[in-house]
């Protein structure tokens, strides 16, 4: 069965940079889009970013454009978050899903998620 | 950017009630691309209709998704002791990709 599986969350100070991975297994993950969502302590969801089958193209939330960097590896099934200049708002749960086969998102897939902390 | 209103922001029902949830979007969803969650604390979000209308893997057929363009609706025909979460709705037919910001369904 589809598993996603986030890592990489934790206490981090402000301004500095922490990497988060998504490891995927039971699907041919080369054949599928995949997203990073976010969810402060409390809050709503919100999308952070999107990164193609192919790792070809991406797209970010303006809230984190330029501070964050999404990326895969499909000879690992791997997906990554790199966020850098974090803030204390980053502050969340990061949750990596997978696209289903037709659209973005549709009929998705999500890991369990991985808490943040950015300390002031 | 669409902004996905949810309304009512609770909801506030006795077990065998028949639930109406509505998401409202600040322009036409491309493709109704339309889905529906629900999450209970400490958990992820459990995907329930996604599409508009198509009931996710193992989602009970008391839940179901209608609307168009801008109007969206999650409807729980008879509610079980289980359905009471918080439940948002999520545009996926344009980028940035949105969610509504929840109604929380809970028991009266």
């Amino acid at each position: 069965q589809v598993q996603l599986v986030e890592s990489g969350g934790g206490v981090v100070q402000a301004e500095r940079s922490l990497r988060l991975s998504c490891a995927a297994s039971g699907f041919t993950f080369s054949y599928y889009g995949l997203h990073w969502v976010r969810q402060a302590p409390g809050k709503g969801l919100e999308w952070v970013a999107l990164i193609s089958s192919d790792g070809g193209s991406a797209d970010y939330a303006h809230s984190v454009k330029g501070r964050f960097t999404i990326s895969r590896d499909n000879s690992k099934n791997m997906l990554y978050l790199q966020m850098n200049s974090l803030r204390p708002d980053d502050t969340a749960v990061y949750y990596c899903a997978r696209d289903g086969p037709v659209s973005w998102f549709g009929d998705s897939r999500w890991g369990q998620g991985t808490l943040v902390t950015v300390s002031s | 950017e669409i902004v996905l209103t949810q309304s009512p922001g609770t909801l506030s029902l006795s077990p065998g009630e028949r639930a109406t949830l509505s998401c409202r979007a600040s322009q036409s969803v491309n493709y109704n691309y339309l889905a529906w969650y629900q999450q209970k604390p400490g958990q992820a979000p459990r995907l329930l209709i996604y599409d508009l209308s198509r009931r996710a893997t193992g989602i009970p057929d008391r839940f179901g998704g209608s609307g168009s363009g801008t109007d969206f609706t999650l409807t729980i025909s008879r509610l079980e002791p289980e359905d009471f979460a918080v439940y948002y709705c999520q545009q996926y037919g344009s980028t940035p990709i949105t969610f509504g910001q929840g109604t929380r369904l809970e028991i009266k």
